[in-house]
Order: structure tokens, then C-alpha cells, then sequence
């Protein structure tokens, strides 16, 4: 199956920084990545689409001046979050799409803000 | 009304049972379906796509209703390794769409 890193995977910062998590398709190229965020016992949900070479579509009610996401390359995409508080504090999870429509996941990166 | 829902659980069963999780979806216009593993603190993992014809891999059987916007996975001869959440995603276009989640706890 196709391979998705994220890094870092684990990642602790203070209130207040800023900090990026990049996704990479490793063995297929990605046009389309998706930005998702876990809360403890919940289900995915997603919060950015990021198209290579356009600005993300982001999901209602995620801010995407705090979200910062960027696809510069069919390989890589990244998310920074800006700013970050507690609440900030997630399991965020990001999967890259292998053409027509294969999904894949990468491992996740748990952001704890303090 | 969310637009993925599944039952609820979680789900408690011995080792050898038969266990049964529904999913309905309200968007019409959706055109895959699948069901996902995930195991605690870790990414979800594609289980098995879900087809309108149903589609069987060893002791998973998936089935699609598009009429009732029902999806559902069965899963038989439970193995405590079978322990774990599984998620009813549903894609229409390059939006997916998770449901909450059922666990599942095997006994032996």
C-alpha cells in the first residue's frame, strides 16, 4: 500500500507558538491532502481540504488564519498551527489522495499545548 | 441530523460471535463508502470498501443500500484481535465524511 509520513509525531509546545506538522506522500504524488483532528474518544473530523498549487478549502468553523495550510509540492503539505492554546490540543491526522480516489492516512501527530 | 451516524455502542461480544454495525448516511448525492479500523491513539486503516452488490473479504461482509442511505458491516467468527473502533466513511466527490464510531470489545 502507499506510504503517508507526518512529522513530528509527537509534538509539546507552549501556549502561545506557533508550530507545523508536514505531511508527505512518500511513493505517489498527491494533488488533494486532507487536514483532520481528533479529540479523545471522537471521530475524524475533517478540517481542511489542501489542493497542490491552490489555496485549502477549510470546514466550517475552523479558522483558517489560525490553520495555516500549504501544498507546495504534489508530495508535501503542511499545517501550522498559529498561536496555539490548550484547546488547540489534538491528535491531528492528515491522509493524501492517490489518484482516481485511494485515501490514505498518515501515522497522526499528538499536539499537546501547555 | 449529522450527516454520517452509527450505532452507538460500544459493543461487547465473545470470541466466536457475530456482530452486525449500521451506518446511515443523509447525503444522496454520496458515491463511496467505506469502512475504517482504528485502533486506539493510532490512524484509521481501510478495512474493506463498501459496494451496492456487497462485497465480502474472509469474515467481513459489507453492504451498501442506497434506496435507505444504509450502509452496514458484519463481521463473524470474532477474534479478540478484532478489538478496536470502526468508522462508516462516506465520500461524495473529495469530501469525506466520518462517523463517530462504534467499539468493539471481544472476549475471549
Amino acid at each position: 500500500g502507499a506510504v503517508v509520513s507526518q512529522h513530528p509525531s509527537r509534538v509539546i509546545c507552549k501556549s502561545g507558538t506557533s508550530v507545523k506538522i508536514e505531511c508527505r506522500s512518500l511513493d505517489f504524488q498527491a494533488t488533494t491532502m486532507f487536514w483532520y483532528r481528533q479529540f479523545p474518544k471522537q471521530s475524524l473530523m475533517l478540517m481542511a481540504t489542501s489542493n497542490e498549487g491552490s489555496k485549502a478549502t477549510y470546514e466550517q468553523g475552523v479558522e483558517k488564519d489560525k490553520f495555516l495550510i500549504n501544498h507546495a509540492s504534489l508530495t508535501l503539505s503542511t499545517l501550522t498551527v498559529t498561536s496555539a492554546h490548550p484547546e488547540d490540543s489534538s491528535f491531528y491526522i492528515c491522509s493524501a489522495v492517490r489518484d482516481p480516489y485511494e485515501q490514505y492516512f498518515g501515522p497522526g501527530t499528538r499536539l499537546t499545548v501547555t | 441530523r449529522k450527516e454520517v451516524e452509527q450505532d452507538p455502542g460500544p459493543f461487547n461480544v465473545p470470541e466466536g460471535a457475530t456482530v452486525a454495525f449500521n451506518c446511515t448516511y443523509s447525503n444522496s448525492a454520496s458515491q463511496s463508502f467505506f469502512w475504517y479500523r482504528q485502533d486506539c491513539r493510532k490512524e484509521p486503516k481501510l478495512l474493506m470498501s463498501v459496494y451496492s452488490s456487497g462485497n465480502e473479504d474472509g469474515r467481513f461482509t459489507a453492504q451498501l443500500n442506497r434506496a435507505s442511505q444504509y450502509i452496514s458491516l458484519l463481521i463473524r467468527d470474532s477474534k479478540l484481535s478484532d478489538s478496536a473502533t470502526y468508522l462508516c466513511v462516506v465520500s461524495g466527490g473529495f469530501k469525506t465524511i466520518f462517523g463517530a464510531g462504534t467499539r468493539l470489545f471481544v472476549k475471549a
